[in-house]
């Protein structure tokens, strides 16, 4: 089974600080997300990256950065934590081919900025 | 840029009946995919089910399956024999054949209640 871990799933922080979320697939997938969701907005695309180093900017950046310097890993940080990014964060990875390849899914986490 | 449109925040069925969840999306290409996504409580995403845009045959998983309308661009799922554990966040979402990455875009959700 693909299985998709994040750090942690319950996180709270303070406004202003450095945040770092991580995620960690063991199925060896080129294609790594990061998504947020909010009640009534669904899912919404932070960033992804489809091979080590590389990054694509999704719908809502502003306020995020990410890393990938290992293929099973990838990292959403928030380099100045804000209320307004308080909200649950979602990491998927997907196998890159040809045909659409579902997401797999983490289990999410839940932050919290006071 | 596409978007994806769940016009029922939420729906409630009886369990053992059948319910239908509805999708429209918008687009101008014609080559894509299309998935349904479920989120139960507290539990880890998981794709019930996925139809190519260029097949015309409905895709059918065991009691889910899915009515494809190309021409109305609607994507509708259906739930036959509803159980207790069908109760989730059902999310729709689309994706181009020709994005890189294998970008989704979700619609906003439908929450389903499964009535004992």
């Amino acid at each position: 089974d693909v299985k998709v871990t994040q750090s942690s799933r319950y996180l709270v922080k303070r406004t202003g600080e450095k945040v770092f979320l991580e995620c960690v697939q063991d199925m060896d997938h080129e294609n790594m997300f990061w998504y947020r969701q909010d009640p009534g907005l669904g899912l919404r695309l932070i960033y992804f990256s489809y091979d080590v180093k590389m990054k694509e900017k999704g719908d809502i950046p502003e306020g995020y950065s990410v890393s990938r310097e290992k293929k099973e890993r990838f990292s959403l940080i928030l380099e100045s934590a804000s209320t307004n990014q308080t909200s649950m964060y979602l990491c998927a990875s997907s196998l890159a081919a040809v045909f659409a390849y579902e997401q797999y899914f983490g289990p999410g986490t839940r932050l919290t900025v006071t | 840029a596409q978007t994806v449109t769940q016009s029922q925040p939420e729906m409630s069925v009886q369990e053992a009946e059948t319910v239908t969840l509805s999708c429209t999306y918008d687009t101008s290409e014609s080559d894509y995919y299309l998935f349904w996504y479920k989120q139960p409580p507290s539990r880890q995403m998981i794709l019930v089910i996925r139809q190519e845009a260029y097949k015309q045959q409905n895709a059918t998983e065991n009691r889910f399956s899915v009515n494809f309308q190309k021409a109305a661009k609607s994507f509708s799922l259906k739930i036959s024999d509803s159980q207790l554990g069908d109760a989730a966040m059902y999310f729709c979402a689309y994706r181009s054949a020709w994005s890189s990455g294998d970008k989704l875009t979700f619609g906003t959700g439908t929450r389903l209640a499964v009535r004992p």
